[in-house]
């Protein structure tokens, strides 16, 4: 059965530095997977989505992905933190054609 | 930018009372879904809608819950009787897969249950 694990529940950076939030999946197969955002009293937002064609992901918001199949990650990166990116990261695998296993989150804390 | 639009976003309702969820989905989608995040949980999968029924439900949706579509635009989750363990945020998506493969979210609804 298709599952993300996210690595981490927490992560804490400072504004101007990378961000790097890990997720691991199990798949029997080629899987799609997604990140999503949520930011405080809001909906679930598509940063992006890999479905099998180029490996690095880009995303809006200047995040991207790398799905490494050897690795079965799909890690979610950024460059440079900004403030408005404090919110909680889920990564998620599409099993079969309909339903999405999220992973259990990772909320995102930007310092000045 | 189209969206997936939900009502209430807020409501409180007694155990044991019928609570009926609105969405409409964004307008040339036809996969409809129900998700929740019980509060400190994983979002999880309700029930997924296609050509006017159930096309797959998780073992969460039990026959205390329906969803409907009863017109063209609404997209309608219905808890019968309502207990303590559904409070939880419900999200409604949509999804249109002639161009690609994404699944598009509303901003939630947020049950609590007395």
């Amino acid at each position: 059965a298709q599952s993300v694990t996210q690595l981490d529940s927490h992560v804490s950076v400072s504004e101007g530095t990378p961000v790097l939030l890990r997720c691991n999946y199990s798949s029997s197969y080629s899987p799609s997977l997604f990140w999503y955002v949520q930011h405080p009293n809001k909906g679930l937002q598509l940063l992006l989505k890999y479905t099998s064609a180029a490996t690095l992901v880009k995303g809006i918001n200047g995040f991207e992905a790398e799905f490494k199949k050897s690795e079965t990650s799909f890690h979610l990166t950024k460059p440079s933190a900004h403030m408005s990116d404090a919110a909680e990261y889920f990564c998620v695998v599409r099993r079969g054609g309909n339903k999405l296993v999220f992973g259990a989150g990772t909320i995102l804390r930007v310092k000045s | 930018e189209p969206e997936v639009t939900q009502t209430p976003s807020h409501q409180v309702t007694q155990m044991g009372q019928e609570v009926i969820l609105r969405c409409v989905p964004i307008s040339n989608h036809l996969y409809f879904y129900w998700y929740r995040q019980i509060l400190g949980q994983k979002v999880e999968f309700l029930v997924s809608f296609y050509n006017n029924e159930i096309s797959e439900k998780s073992e969460i949706f039990d026959d205390q819950f329906s969803v409907e579509r009863p017109d063209g635009s609404n997209f309608t989750l219905k808890i019968r009787s309502t207990k303590l363990e559904d409070s939880a945020m419900y999200f409604c998506a949509s999804e249109d897969r002639s161009s690609g493969n994404t699944i598009y979210f509303g901003e939630g609804s947020w049950l609590t249950v007395v």
